[in-house]
C-alpha cells in the first residue's frame, strides 16, 4: 500500500531564502508524482509533475527532483517571497499491474514566508 | 481548454439530511475522477475515484457513495449525513493516458450541523 510523508510539516522562513521541501514514498511503482499548491480555503493548483522516466521538472523558481529507487522527491524554491505561503503537497500517481490506480497525497508542509 | 465546475461552493445541512455534490468537466473526454476530503487541519483523503461510466472505487468505508451517470459529470452523495461528514471536499481529473496533471475544482466546505 502506498504511503506518501512529507517533511517538515511546517516551515517558516524571511523572505529571500532558498528552501527544500521533502515528500517520501513507499512503493516506487508509480507512474508520476505532482507537487501541488493550496492556499487556506481553495482548491489545489499543480505546480510541477514529474514523469516516472524523469529526474526533475523546472518552473520559474521552482524546481521538482525525483529519485524513484529511494522513494523521495524534493520541492526547491528559490528566493522564497511571501507571495509563496501556502501547504505545499506532493501526490503519487501508482500502477497497479497494468493499469493505472489513484492519486495519493502527503499531508502537506505549512510554508510562511516572513516579509 | 478544460474547466472543472464544482458545486455548490458553501453547504450547511442538519445531521441525518441527504446530500449531493456536483463535478462536472469540461473540454475532454473520458477523464479520471476523483472526490476527496480535507477535514479542518488534515490531509486530503481520497474517497472515491473512477475511470469510466458507472466504474467507482471505493476507498474508504463511509456513509457516501459516488456516482458517474456521464463520462464528464461525478456526484457524491449520502442518505443520511453524519456530523464527522463535515469538511472541505475537492473533486478532481485527470488523463492519464497523456500523463497530464491533476486538475481541481474549487471545492465545497461542507458543515454538518
Amino acid at each position: 500500500k502506498q504511503e506518501v510523508t512529507q517533511i517538515p510539516a511546517a516551515l517558516s522562513v524571511p523572505e529571500g531564502e532558498n528552501l527544500v521541501l521533502n515528500c517520501s514514498f513507499t512503493d516506487s511503482a508509480i507512474y508520476n508524482l505532482q507537487w501541488f499548491r493550496q492556499d487556506p480555503g481553495k482548491g489545489l493548483t499543480s505546480l510541477l509533475l514529474i514523469q516516472s522516466s524523469q529526474r526533475e521538472q523546472t518552473s520559474g523558481r521552482l524546481n521538482a527532483s525525483l529519485d524513484k529507487s529511494s522513494g523521495r522527491s524534493t520541492l526547491y524554491i528559490a528566493a522564497s517571497q511571501p507571495g509563496d505561503s501556502a501547504t505545499y503537497l506532493c501526490a503519487i500517481q501508482s500502477i497497479k499491474k497494468t493499469s493505472y490506480d489513484k492519486v495519493i497525497f502527503g499531508p502537506g508542509t505549512s510554508l510562511s514566508v516572513i516579509p | 481548454s478544460q474547466t472543472i465546475h464544482q458545486w455548490p461552493a458553501t453547504l450547511v445541512q442538519p445531521v441525518g439530511s441527504p446530500l449531493s455534490l456536483e463535478c462536472t468537466v469540461e473540454g475532454t473526454s473520458n477523464p479520471n475522477l476523483y472526490w476527496y476530503r480535507q477535514a479542518a487541519g488534515r490531509g486530503l483523503q481520497l474517497l472515491f475515484y473512477s475511470v469510466g461510466i458507472g466504474q467507482i472505487s471505493s476507498e474508504v468505508p463511509q456513509n457516501l457513495s459516488a456516482s458517474r451517470p456521464q463520462d464528464r459529470q461525478f456526484i457524491l452523495s449520502s442518505k443520511k449525513l453524519l456530523l464527522s461528514d463535515s469538511g472541505f471536499y475537492l473533486c478532481a481529473w485527470n488523463r492519464l493516458a497523456t500523463n497530464e496533471k491533476l486538475f481541481f475544482g474549487s471545492g465545497t466546505q461542507l458543515s454538518v450541523l
